[in-house]
Parts: structure tokens; C-alpha cells; sequence
């Protein structure tokens, strides 16, 4: 069975940093280009990063860019997002997602909650 | 940035009768290999979303047949023929076809 697994949510204040964790198990990882999504509070999805299946092509969504980095490392099946400069508006409930292209998520894991407050 | 836009955003249904959700693009879906990346995801509450329908027809596994996709362009439309209590929940299209990939703002599904 596949699943993703978040952690590393936490509270955290204003212009800290946090990096999220989603380990992958049950697929063949390095055969995937996989995504994060996150949900504010009592709002709808917004797409955040995408990387490719090698790792060498990355994507951010304009409210993150420069802010947020995406990444993976085959050799324990695991994505990363790495989050600095946190703002309020990054407090949401981030997904990690299998990506299969073209937005058709697949595969979500169960979300790691970010509070950014002081 | 293609924005999507559902509607209703409150589908109040009757259990046994049909509902509709549409999604308008405001850019043709249809991208250059000819696939159109129009995809639909149910939330239930406190449950991540779940893929129902991607490449705007193709239902997944497991997912009952009384849900359906259709549409080309820029509408689309996700059928439910006989809403049933577990179909409660948040209906999103989203679409892979330009960058970045954008999301409806959600449809709630509650019953009367």
C-alpha cells in the first residue's frame, strides 16, 4: 500500500523557519514527481512546490517563491519543504502529494498543521 | 494565474437525487499534447483530500460509478446520479494544464 507520511509541523513565530518531512513508502519514490498542497484554515487548497521524479526540476507557487525550498532525498524516500521568512498567511494544514502530472494528485498523506503566530 | 470557478459553493441535495458541480476555466484546459488537465477531489471534514476524476472523465479506483465527468474547454462538470450520505464533503476541480496549478475555491456538499 502507498503512503505518505508528514511531520515536522509545529508553532512557530513570525520570519522563523520550519522544514517539513513526508516519508514515502510503498511506491518506487525515485519514479515520481511529487508535490505540496496546503489548506488554510477553513479554506480551500492552494498549491505550494512541485519537484520532479530526478529531483532537478523544482516549482513554487508566486506566494512562496524565494521563501520555500523543495526537495527530496532518494535514499530515504523522503520530500522536504523548507519554509523561511514565515509569515501568518503560511498557517494551513500542508499535504505532500504523489504527482502524476497535470495537477491529478494521486496519492496525499495526511497533512502536518503550521502556526504561524507570536 | 488560471482561475477556476465553481459553482454552486452550497449544494444542499436531497439523499437519492442528483447533483451538478460546475467548473469554468478562465484559459482553455486543452494543452499541446492534446490532454486536457482538468481533475476533481472530494474532502471529507478532518480527512485529506481524495482523487475522484482526472483528465476530465477518468474516474479512479474505487470510486462508485454514479459519479461522472464531462466537459472540454473551459466548462466542466461533475455529475453525482444518486447522492448518497457518505458524499458529504468539499468538491474541487483543479487544473495541471497551465502553470501554476490552480484550484477551484471548493463546492460543500451537505444533505437536506
Amino acid at each position: 500500500e502507498v503512503q505518505l507520511l508528514e511531520s515536522g509541523g509545529a508553532l512557530v513565530q513570525p520570519g522563523g523557519s520550519l522544514r517539513l518531512s513526508c516519508a514515502a513508502s510503498g511506491l518506487i519514490f525515485t519514479k515520481h514527481a511529487m508535490s505540496w498542497v496546503r489548506q488554510a484554515p477553513g479554506e480551500g487548497l492552494e498549491w505550494v512546490s512541485g519537484i520532479g521524479y530526478s529531483g532537478s526540476t523544482t516549482y513554487y507557487a508566486d506566494s512562496v517563491k524565494g521563501r520555500f525550498t523543495i526537495s527530496r532525498d532518494s535514499s530515504s524516500n523522503t520530500l522536504y519543504l523548507q519554509m523561511t521568512s514565515l509569515r501568518a498567511d503560511d498557517t494551513a494544514v500542508y499535504y505532500c502529494a504523489k504527482d502524476p502530472g497535470g495537477g491529478a494528485f494521486d496519492i496525499w498523506g495526511q497533512g502536518t498543521v503550521v502556526t504561524v503566530s507570536s | 494565474d488560471v482561475v477556476m470557478t465553481q459553482s454552486p459553493l452550497s449544494l444542499p441535495v436531497t439523499l437519492g437525487q442528483p447533483a451538478s458541480i460546475s467548473c469554468r476555466s478562465s484559459q482553455s484546459l486543452v494543452f499541446s499534447d492534446g490532454n486536457t488537465y482538468l481533475n476533481w477531489f472530494h474532502q471529507r471534514p478532518g480527512q485529506a483530500p481524495r482523487r475522484l476524476i482526472y483528465k476530465v472523465s477518468n474516474r479512479d479506483s474505487g470510486v462508485p460509478d454514479r459519479f461522472s465527468g464531462s466537459g472540454s474547454g473551459t466548462v466542466f462538470t461533475l455529475q453525482i446520479s444518486r447522492v448518497e450520505a457518505e458524499d458529504v464533503g468539499v468538491y474541487y476541480c483543479t487544473q495541471g494544464t497551465h502553470w501554476p496549478i490552480t484550484f477551484g475555491q471548493g463546492t460543500r456538499l451537505e444533505i437536506k
